[in-house]
């Protein structure tokens, strides 16, 4: 029961365009959602998050959003540069635990 | 900032055979983490350590177990290999202060 789900395997964005990531999930019992970014033979980064008292959190380039209602998140990436290309994980987290649920990842391919 | 180091790095087994993977938080944090990462499934949580004591355990079987010393380094043990183990395997500890979950660079274990 895959509690996180990214459902694009894979995505080709030109460099200088907007890369838009998207995540759903089933448990509405989730309360923080992260994003973490995974380049090969490293251990994944910490990006970006976002609690579910919010619908919006910014950082530089790296916009989240939560859609509550629909389950939904999304990162967006603006402007996509090269040095972005590589795995991106969402992930949630229920209240009380620090047992995070990762969907199955999205590989971002910002070409030139 | 929080730092993780994991050992082996690369290691190659055969069937039923077992192996043991290390890690070991720098900054000495209480928690710590375990998941298995394959291609098309994600991130896996394996289970999860505080203080010396189990806190929580994903959906794996009995062949994958774990332990945490006294100083925070953790072990974790799979026996009876299968060829569906080959993964790479994560640790990862939170930071106290902001939550945010930091990943070692994985051992990659292949399993012929």
């Amino acid at each position: 029961d895959q509690q996180v789900k990214q459902n694009s395997p894979s995505l080709s964005v030109q460099e200088g365009r907007i890369s838009i990531l998207n995540c759903d999930y089933t448990n509405s019992m989730f309360d923080y959602f992260l994003w973490y970014k995974k380049y090969p033979a490293e251990g994944p980064t910490f990006l970006i998050s976002i609690s579910s008292i919010k619908d919006k959190n910014e950082d530089g380039r790296f916009t989240v959003f939560l859609n509550k209602s629909a389950k939904h998140l999304s990162l967006h990436i603006v402007p996509s540069q090269p040095g972005d290309s590589a795995v991106y994980f969402c992930a949630a987290l229920g209240p009380n635990t620090d047992k995070l649920i990762f969907g199955t990842g999205t590989r971002l391919q910002v070409f030139p | 900032k929080a730092g993780v180091t994991q050992t082996p790095r690369y290691l190659i087994k055969t069937r039923g055979q077992q192996v043991t993977l290390s890690c070991s938080p720098i900054s000495g944090h209480r928690s710590v983490s375990w998941y298995q990462q394959t291609p098309g499934q994600g991130l896996q949580f394996l289970f999860e350590y505080f203080s010396e004591t189990q806190r929580n355990k994903g959906n794996f079987p009995g062949r994958f177990s774990g332990r945490q010393f006294s100083n925070s380094r953790s072990e974790m043990n799979v026996s009876t290999l299968e060829l569906g183990d080959s993964a790479l395997y994560l640790c990862a500890v939170r930071d106290s202060f902001t939550g945010e979950l930091f990943f070692g660079e994985g051992s990659r274990l292949t399993v012929l």
